[in-house]
Parts: structure tokens; C-alpha cells; sequence
């Protein structure tokens, strides 16, 4: 059984263009979740996807956006990026039904420069 | 906005000595959770207690939980050097019909040899 893998690990980009990260979902999960931790804080929740469908949108504007395909794993994309929109992006996966006990990535370590 | 409120945000003890971290929070629960994240890597899930739970262990951990008060605790017993990381409680958050898993700020435990 293998877990949650992202990629890629580090990037670098500069303000306005565009990224994109990947994830693969613990086998058996049905649910991504994807988080944003800049330097310091705690995970907040961007959004979720079920069954390749958004399902529920943390406080985040709509350059934030994703992609769940037929297999589970998923995308974030960021467009128009801006200084502050660099963190630590961790990628979640659950089981859709059961406690949302979740299982991280190692994340993906965005600079913005 | 955070669900979870740790305390204290950091803290510093020597290895054998047991480390206590505080969460609280705003809203009723049905269950809280724990997790822990070493050195901005992603996080990794300790222990869930639910809402007519009252105490729970796994190994060297203890969570207690009082939900009149909305509040939890964490204690590690006979701290190791390996235990230094942050530390997590996560709470249910329903937003757009599912729940959401919602982060505190954590608190950062560090264990001195």
C-alpha cells in the first residue's frame, strides 16, 4: 500500500506565472484535500474534491484552482501567482466515509520571487 | 480563520521529562484529532478521540478531551529527542455540505538531549 506522493518537491516561481502541483492518493482514498502552510502557521484548507468535483472551498480566491482525475490523484493550479502565495502545499486523501482522518504528502515547498 | 487554538506555541523541555500541549476550540465537535509534522514536512496522524470520549492512549501518548470546556490536551510521556516536531489538534469544520478538517496553529516542541 503506498502512501500520498507529491511533486514536485521544490520550485521556484516568479510573480505572475503560473504552476502547477501534482499528488497521488493513498490507494483505497476517494477523497483530495489540498492545504496551504506558510512559514509558521498551521494547514488551511483551500478545497476538497470527490468524484473529480469540487466539494467545498477553504477561503481562497478562484486563481486557486484543482483537478481530481478517475484514479484519484489530483492537481492544484495557481495562476497570476503573487509573493504571499509562497508555502508549503500539502496534499491530503481520505476515505469520502469515516472519521476524515487524513493522510498527508510531503508537500510541495513553493518560492515566489 | 483557525479552528483550534494550541498552547503554549512553542515549547522547550528536557529529553525523559513529559510534554503537555492545550487545544482549544469554538465549536462542538465530533470528534478532535492530533497530528504531528517534523520540520515543514507533511503531517502525520497520532491519535482521534471522539466527542463521548473522555481520555484516550496510544504508546507514550495521552489525549484527553472536555468537551464542556472545548478544550484537549496532548501529553507525551518520556519525551525522546525524536518526538521534536510540531504539533496539530484538528477539528471538523462543515463547509458546503462536508466536513473539513480545520488546523490549529500548533505548537512546536522541542526536546533538548
Amino acid at each position: 500500500e503506498t502512501g500520498v506522493t507529491q511533486s514536485p518537491t521544490h520550485l521556484i516561481k516568479t510573480r505572475g506565472q503560473q504552476v502547477t502541483l501534482r499528488c497521488s492518493s493513498q490507494s483505497g482514498h476517494n477523497t483530495v484535500s489540498w492545504y496551504q502552510q506558510a512559514l509558521g502557521q498551521g494547514p488551511q484548507f483551500i478545497f476538497q474534491y470527490y468524484r473529480e468535483e469540487e466539494n467545498g472551498r477553504g477561503n481562497f480566491p478562484p486563481r486557486f484552482s484543482g483537478l481530481q482525475f478517475p484514479n484519484y490523484s489530483s492537481e492544484l493550479n495557481v495562476n497570476a501567482l503573487e509573493l504571499d502565495d509562497s508555502a508549503l502545499y500539502l496534499c491530503a486523501s481520505s476515505f469520502r466515509f469515516g472519521a476524515n482522518v487524513l493522510t498527508f504528502g510531503a508537500g510541495s515547498r513553493l518560492t515566489v520571487l | 480563520s483557525q479552528q483550534g487554538e494550541e498552547d503554549p506555541q512553542a515549547l522547550s523541555i528536557q529529553e525523559g521529562e513529559n510534554a503537555t500541549m492545550n487545544c482549544s476550540y469554538k465549536t462542538s465537535i465530533n470528534n478532535l484529532q492530533w497530528y504531528r509534522q517534523n520540520s515543514g514536512r507533511g503531517l502525520v496522524h497520532l491519535i482521534l478521540i471522539r466527542s463521548n470520549e473522555r481520555e484516550k492512549h496510544s504508546g507514550r501518548l495521552r489525549v484527553t478531551l472536555d468537551t464542556s470546556k472545548k478544550s484537549s490536551s496532548l501529553l507525551i510521556t518520556a519525551s525522546r529527542a525524536a518526538d521534536t516536531a510540531s504539533y496539530f489538534c484538528a477539528t471538523s469544520r462543515l463547509i458546503q455540505g462536508a466536513q473539513k478538517l480545520v488546523f490549529g496553529q500548533g505548537t512546536r516542541l522541542t526536546i533538548n538531549p
